[in-house]
């Protein structure tokens, strides 16, 4: 069974770092592209980039590009999204998604992790 | 970069009736890559379609109530006969190549 499993729920303060996690279980991890989803309270899905485990290729939704990190360890077939400086702005909940193929279809979600920046 | 608009933003249904959503694009997806997902109260998305030059195609696990049409700037979600699970929120997504950009949504609820 192909899975998605998250990190927690974060509380951060406006400035901080933060960086969370998407484990894929299920299937080869190395072989399908990995992306995150933006959803705002309230709002609708937003696509942030999309990336490769096997050799780290990464491409990112012009939006996003230079405000978040996305890396993967292979090794122990998880995927990370990472912020060097929250903003309130970036209070969301945040998705892991599994692609079909490359700029594919989101066939497999994780559960979500929601993260709130707030002072 | 294809926009995708959904209407309507809300439909008002009773179990048991036919449900059509709409999606359209700014101009023409290539090879009618759009996929539909589901979104319930709390829950995380899930995949219930995707298109393609022959055809949509339904996610695994998804009952055949579920249906998608259209082509070029139109595409359209149906649902059968709707059943009380089916009272979500619907996006329709094009795929294929970047950006992989979703539209606003459809809220279909309870009358």
């Amino acid at each position: 069974e192909v899975q998605l499993v998250q990190s927690g729920g974060e509380v951060k303060k406006p400035g901080e770092s933060l960086q969370i996690s998407c484990k894929g279980s299920g299937y080869i991890f190395i072989s399908y592209w990995i992306g995150w989803v933006r959803q705002m309270p309230g709002r609708g899905l937003e696509w942030m980039g999309i990336i490769f485990p096997d050799d780290s290729d990464t491409r990112y939704n012009p939006s996003y590009e230079g405000q978040v990190t996305m890396s993967v360890d292979k090794s122990i077939s998880t995927a990370y999204l990472q912020w060097s400086s929250l903003k309130a702005s970036d209070t969301a909940i945040y998705y892991c998604v599994k692609l079909a193929y490359r700029w594919g279809p989101f066939d497999f979600w994780g559960q979500g992790a929601l993260v709130t920046v707030s002072s | 970069e294809i926009a995708l608009t959904q209407s309507p933003g809300t439909l008002s249904l009773s179990p048991g009736e036919r449900a059509t959503l709409s999606c359209r694009a700014s101009q023409t997806v290539r090879n009618n890559f759009i996929a539909w997902y589901q979104q319930t109260p709390g829950q995380a998305p899930r995949l219930l379609l995707y298109g393609g030059s022959s055809g949509a195609t339904r996610a695994t696990g998804i009952p055949d109530r579920f249906s998608g049409g259209g082509s070029g700037t139109y595409f359209t979600l149906t649902i059968s006969r709707l059943e009380p699970e089916d009272f979500a929120v619907y996006y329709c997504q094009v795929f294929g190549s970047s950006p992989l950009t979703f539209g606003g949504g459809t809220k279909v609820e309870i009358k």
